[in-house]
């Protein structure tokens, strides 16, 4: 059972509007990750970070900002929120795995959030 | 950069039919790959993973992935689905060694299976 959360499930808010996406996972994991996925699409890494203070641009360009003040906790922001963002949000965690060494790769997945913007 | 293919995007099937869905990666080098569910509500969870050695993996729930190197896929398979099956799947690959877990998805593929 993956220990990580994302709030909210659903928000639905008007353009131009600041909204943070929150996420926390309870596993002690280094590394986070945000995804974007429209419906029946792939996912797209957005944001990803190593651990506190790190933070990396994904594949695909995003005009949100994430932080990584401590271990746990990974929020993800849009200043100003247009109907462009519409979709949906997933965080993600794994393991750094030591240097030298493969770790598994195994990346655990919180629920969500569907974001809408009118 | 590495991509992944997953050429159906829906497929509907009926209870105790065999499946297989395809997956094809484009990376040079050596691949982890994986298959992640999403159930029906839920979060995305791992089905199975392959790293290296025996090219055929059993993953949760009686799925398997054949990995072809020559191919570069690595589909997944189930003898016999149940109505309890129906999700997405998405199947995804990561550079092997020690690259981290930069991992690319394919577009997914949505199954159903109709009692």
């Amino acid at each position: 059972e993956a220990d990580i959360y994302q709030t909210p499930r659903y928000l639905v808010i008007g353009t131009g509007k600041k909204i943070t996406l929150e996420c926390s996972q309870t596993m002690g994991h280094d590394k986070m990750y945000w995804y974007q996925q429209d419906p029946g699409m792939e996912l797209h890494l957005i944001h990803y970070s190593y651990g506190v203070n790190s933070t990396e641009k994904g594949d695909l360009s995003s005009e949100s900002t994430v932080s990584r003040i401590r271990t746990e906790h990974f929020p993800l922001t849009l200043e100003s929120a247009r109907p462009s963002h519409t979709s949906q949000y997933l965080c993600a965690s794994s393991e750094l795995g030591l240097a030298g060494v493969s770790n598994t790769g195994e990346l655990f997945f919180g629920e969500g959030s569907r974001l809408t913007v009118l | 950069a590495q991509s992944v293919s997953q050429h159906n995007h829906h497929v509907i099937l009926s209870e105790a039919a065999s499946l297989e869905l395809g997956c094809n990666y484009s990376y040079g080098g050596t691949v982890n790959l994986f298959w992640y569910v999403q159930y029906p509500g839920q979060h995305l969870q791992l089905l199975l993973k392959y790293f290296s050695g025996d090219p055929l993996v059993k993953g949760i729930k009686g799925f398997e992935a054949e990995f072809i190197k020559s191919k570069f896929s690595f589909n997944l398979r189930k003898p016999s689905v149940q109505w309890s099956d129906t999700a997405e799947y998405f199947c995804a690959v990561t550079p092997g060694g020690n690259a981290g877990n930069m991992l690319t998805f394919g577009g997914g593929t949505r199954l159903m299976v109709k009692p």
